[in-house]
């Protein structure tokens, strides 16, 4: 069965620095999806970004960058310029292609300081 | 164009008690997702749809839990009776079809509280 690990529960940052998240995950598939979602306090999950296994350019979306080492299983995420509004629960998830479940990670609390 | 809706927001209940959770999805989304997100953890997939029909529900208590997609739109989960363990977050999500890249699109919850 596929696990996804979190293994930071909390982590912060100052405002306008750069933080990284961690995730690893397990699996004996070669084609896979990863995600990260945002859950800010009582509001819906959105994705932040997604990453195709088959591909080996890291995925980037504005101040969000991954870091995907596939032989490492280890997905990691990198948000430059940090701002308040980025403070929320994030999410790793793992997802197989041909499938729609998603398998989460605990998550990860980060706390943006003024 | 609308998101997800779920209602009610939050609902408090004793245990052996039954409750009901709604879903409306995205329009035009086919598939339909509940998770259960117990505090401190990530959503565990409950059961997803395809349309009207059922694609995953290998994680559902079918013993306490139930899910319907009548139509193929609106869905409801029911808990009876309720235990105390199934103090969570259910969400609900939808995305455009099965088995394709496409994003799973969530709705705000509903925390259900059992005393």
């Amino acid at each position: 069965a596929q696990t996804v690990t979190q293994s930071q529960p909390e982590m912060s940052v100052q405002e306008a620095e750069t933080v990284t998240l961690s995730c690893t995950y397990d699996t004996s598939e070669s084609d896979y999806y990863l995600f990260w979602y945002k859950q800010p306090p009582s509001r819906q999950m959105i994705l932040v970004i997604r990453q195709e296994a088959y591909k080996q350019q890291n995925a980037t979306e504005n101040r969000f960058s991954v870091n995907f080492q596939k032989a490492a299983k280890s997905f990691s995420l990198k948000i430059s310029d940090s701002q308040l509004g980025d403070a929320a629960m994030y999410f790793c998830a793992y997802r197989r292609s041909g499938s729609e479940k998603l398998v989460f990670g605990k998550g990860t609390k980060l706390t943006v300081n003024p | 164009e609308a998101g997800v809706a779920q209602s009610p927001r939050y609902k408090i209940i004793e245990k052996r008690q039954s409750v009901a959770f709604w879903c409306n999805p995205i329009s035009g989304h086919a598939t339909l997702y509940w998770y259960q997100q117990i505090l401190g953890q990530g959503p565990k997939l409950l059961i997803q749809f395809q349309n009207n029909g059922v694609v995953d529900d290998s994680q559902l208590p079918k013993d306490r839990f139930s899910a319907e997609r009548l139509k193929g739109v609106d869905s409801t989960l029911k808990i009876q009776p309720a235990k105390l363990e199934d103090s969570a977050v259910y969400l609900c999500a939808s995305s455009l079809e099965d088995g394709g890249p496409y994003e799973q699109y969530f709705g705000p919850g509903t925390r259900l509280t059992v005393t």
